[in-house]
Order: structure tokens, then sequence, then C-alpha cells
């Protein structure tokens, strides 16, 4: 069944540095890929999705990611953090086989320091 | 803009009673979903609907049972709470059909604490 790994459960960058937050993902066939954020004490809210053409695909709030299918890597990206990226990341796939079921990653806490 | 709306944002409950979370969402999805947030194991899926009337097991349905008895309603129930369901607790809902590009939209939460 498909699924998706997150590398690293604390992220910690500077501000204006490169953000970088990893996810793997297992398909045998071609994967629907999201990744989302969650503020403190607040429900998720979608950054960006993959489906199938292009595969560097851009979201919200600056983040793009790039679906790599030799690699079955979907890493998230911003060239520049601000403050207000401090948030939990979640990487997530769509189940094809068992009603479209949405399975999530573990989850990345990005810190940003000023 | 999509609305998924749950009932609480905070909850107190004893262990043994019986708890109902509530979500409503207003576009008319077709699909639903319950999960439940832990610090480092990222959301888990208790059980989900792919319409009314109709619902599936998650990867994590023990002490847990749903409801679908309308479109814009899902709920979650614990038939007998314990401590290890304390947890953050997050509907989400979704178009069905062949839509599996489309996003789930997510409610803000329930923190439901078991005592």
């Amino acid at each position: 069944a498909q699924s998706v790994t997150q590398l690293g459960s604390h992220v910690s960058v500077s501000e204006g540095a490169l953000v970088l937050l990893r996810c793997n993902y297992s398909s045998s066939v071609p994967p629907y890929l999201f990744w989302y954020v969650q503020y403190p004490n607040q429900g998720l809210q979608l950054l960006l999705k993959y489906t199938t053409g292009a595969t560097l695909v851009k979201g919200i709030n600056g983040f793009e990611a790039e679906f790599k299918k030799s690699e079955t890597s979907f890493h998230l990206t911003k060239p520049s953090a601000h403050m207000s990226d401090a948030a939990e990341y979640f990487c997530a796939v769509r189940r094809y086989n068992q009603g479209g079921k949405l399975i999530f990653g573990q989850g990345t806490e990005l810190s940003v320091k000023p | 803009d999509v609305k998924v709306t749950q009932s609480s944002r905070y909850l107190v409950k004893r262990t043994g009673e019986k708890v109902f979370l509530e979500c409503v969402q207003d576009m008319d999805h077709e699909k639903m979903f319950w999960y439940r947030q832990d610090p480092g194991l990222g959301l888990r899926l208790i059980y989900f609907s792919y319409d009314v009337k109709m619902k599936e097991k998650g990867d994590i349905p023990e002490g847990y049972s749903v409801s679908r008895e309308k479109k814009e309603r899902f709920s979650l129930i614990l038939e007998s709470a314990s401590t290890n369901q304390t947890s953050m607790y997050l509907c989400a809902s979704s178009f069905g059909g062949a839509g599996m590009n489309t996003e789930a939209f997510f409610g803000q939460g329930t923190r439901l604490t078991v005592v």
C-alpha cells in the first residue's frame, strides 16, 4: 500500500536560510502526493499537491516541491525562511486501492531562528 | 470557502464515558475522515466514509465507531473512553468519485482529554 516517510522530526533553520523538508514515498503506481502545514492549535492547510505532469509544483507562501520518481521523493523547499513559517509540516499520499484514503507521514516540526 | 466544523475545540471526559465528536462540512463532499494526531506519530486514520451510511476502517479503529446518517455530518464515537484515547482529533472532507488528486479540507481539531 502507498505510504510516505518524513525524514527528520525536527528541523531548525535561521531566518533567510533555505528550508528543506524531506518526504519519500512508497508506491508501485504513480502517486498523488500532498504537503500540508499545521500552525499551532489549528487544523491542517494544504500547501501544494502533485498529481501528474510537471514535476516541480509551486504552492502557497513561497513553498515548492519537486517530484523525483528515480528517488521516490517529494521534498518541500523554500528559498528563504521567514519567522512565520514555523509550524509542523506533513507529507501525505492517496491510497488507490483503499477508496482513496489519505495517509500521512509522521510530520516535521520546523523552527525558524531570528 | 470550504468549511469543516468540529463541534468542540476542547473536551474533558471521564474514563468509561461514551463520547461523541461531531463534524459538519458545507461543501457537499462525499468523503469524510477522522484522524487522531499524537506527537511523533503524525496523523493516523481511524475511520473514513465515502458516502452516506458507508464507512471503512482506517489504520487504528479499535475502541472507536462512526456514524454518517447525513452527507454533511460525520460523527466519531468513543464507546467507553479510556486514558489512551487522550489526543487531538481531526476531521476532514474531500470530493469523492475518481478524485484522487483532490485535497482534503480539515477542521480545527478537538483536543480530547480523558481523565
